[in-house]
């Protein structure tokens, strides 16, 4: 069964300090991956989307990396603001079309 | 910018009664895609569509219907809602190439309480 997985569910971090989120998937036959945001009780806002045949994507403080042989992904947030406190999906589309997400990071950023 | 748009944000039914979850897209995005998303659960894939008419099962329909009578509308029906459908709803839309996978748009979402 193809799968996505982020770990951890929950991440604190002072504020200013850059930070890793991550995301694993279980099959390296993949189309994209696509990084999403999630605030409390809303929908979600598309970060950003690596090709397969990418290995990162840079928008703003965000940098996204794809190995697809490991089977991870990474989202890089450069010098974390009050702001960026937020749910992180990491979905990925193992088949033509259908993405399947992991379930999440909760970030929270300590002022 | 993209924006998908469905009726309703927060929505209060009966068990026994017909829902119709709405969305409609402003892109000219062949595909559409209705999602549940639960605690626990993550975002789970109900039905997607390619085209007008077209409809494609995800992951869990059952209990579950779509219509897609114009290229911008894509509906959700729960036949007889029950109170195991009290969820979150999001509807997302994409363009379609066959070699390559677009990034999906999200609307705001419905929460429906089944009661």
């Amino acid at each position: 069964k193809q799968e996505v997985t982020q770990i951890p569910a929950a991440l604190s971090v002072p504020e200013g300090e850059n930070l890793v989120l991550n995301c694993s998937f279980t099959d390296s036959a993949i189309y994209n991956l696509q990084w999403f945001r999630q605030d409390p009780g809303k929908g979600l806002t598309s970060l950003l989307l690596i090709q397969s045949s990418q290995r990162e994507q840079t928008s703003g403080r965000l940098n996204a990396s794809l190995d697809k042989s490991s089977g991870r992904s990474t989202l890089y947030i450069a010098a974390s603001q009050p702001g960026d406190s937020a749910t992180y999906l990491c979905a990925v589309t193992f088949g033509n079309e259908k993405l399947t997400f992991g379930t999440g990071t909760r970030l929270t950023i300590i002022p | 910018d993209v924006k998908v748009t469905q009726s309703s944000r927060y929505l209060v039914k009966r068990t026994g009664e017909k829902v119709f979850l709405e969305c409609v897209q402003d892109m000219d995005h062949e595909n559409m895609f209705w999602y549940r998303q639960d605690p626990g659960l993550g975002l789970r894939l109900i039905y997607f569509s390619y085209d007008v008419k077209m409809k494609e099962k995800g992951d869990i329909p059952e209990g579950y219907s779509v219509s897609r009578e114009k290229k911008e509308r894509f509906s959700l029906i729960l036949e007889s809602a029950s109170t195991n459908q009290t969820s979150m709803y999001l509807c997302a839309s994409s363009l379609f190439n066959p070699t390559i996978s677009y990034e999906q748009y999200f609307g705001p979402g419905t929460r429906l309480t089944v009661t």
